[in-house]
């Protein structure tokens, strides 16, 4: 079965500790992308990547960071600079190109202690 | 101004009835358009997707687009409870591989 894993499905941080969201798929897709959902509210883009070794900062990077080293993983680090991390994180992933529907991952959601 | 703009409902609507729901996009450049369906604590999951002027049509939803007028609209048919959901409409900008996504418009189909 393809698909976009997303570990672990809840986490819990301490303040001023760093934790790191894991995001896997097995589609074959180029471009992947982390979001970060706040209650009844839509999807902000952290950070995207459109192909191994590269990636660009989304609408809302500041206290996030990301690897690309494999095609198949994009693990976002939270880190302690990130003020206010509670959230529900989203990882998608696509083609490039028109034809690019994105498709998500169950999500982590993240409690700050 | 946001990138993507949806009434945020909810939306009410009884069994068996036409569900519309309606997004504008600030974006003249958009090439591609999506609507995407959220249970509550669950991840979006795509519905349809459409890229030219008209309408698209698979099972029980059409989605509409109108570049001219710079809306995207989904109508679902003969709606049932286990539509209700949250809708979110996601535009691909110029950029290709930036989507922009608005806040969701919640449906509730009551039996």
């Amino acid at each position: 079965d393809g698909g976009i894993t997303q570990s672990p499905k809840y986490l819990f941080r301490k303040e001023g500790q760093n934790v790191t969201l894991s995001c896997e798929q097995n589609l074959n897709h180029d471009a992947m992308y982390w979001y970060r959902q706040d209650p009844g509210q839509g999807l902000r883009l952290i950070y995207y990547s459109q192909i191994v070794n590269d990636f660009q900062k989304g609408d809302i990077a500041e206290g996030y960071s990301v690897s690309r080293e494999k095609k198949e993983s994009f693990p976002l680090t939270v880190t302690s600079a990130q003020k206010n991390p509670t959230a529900f994180y989203l990882c998608a992933s696509s083609r490039t190109g028109m034809d690019n529907e994105q498709f998500f991952g169950p999500g982590t959601r993240l409690t700050v202690l | 101004q946001k990138e993507v703009e949806q009434n945020s409902g909810p939306l009410s609507v009884p069994e068996g009835a036409i569900a519309s729901l309606n997004c504008t996009y600030s974006d003249r450049g958009s090439q591609s358009f999506f609507w995407y369906r959220q249970y509550s604590g669950k991840s979006p999951e795509l519905i349809m997707f459409i890229y030219s002027n008209g309408d698209k049509e698979d099972g029980r939803f059409t989605a509409q687009l109108n570049k001219a007028s710079q809306y995207v609209s989904l109508l679902i048919r003969d709606s049932q409870p286990s539509d209700s959901a949250t809708y979110l409409c996601a535009v691909n900008g110029n950029n290709f591989n930036k989507f922009y996504f608005g806040s969701g418009t919640k449906l509730n189909v009551k039996p």
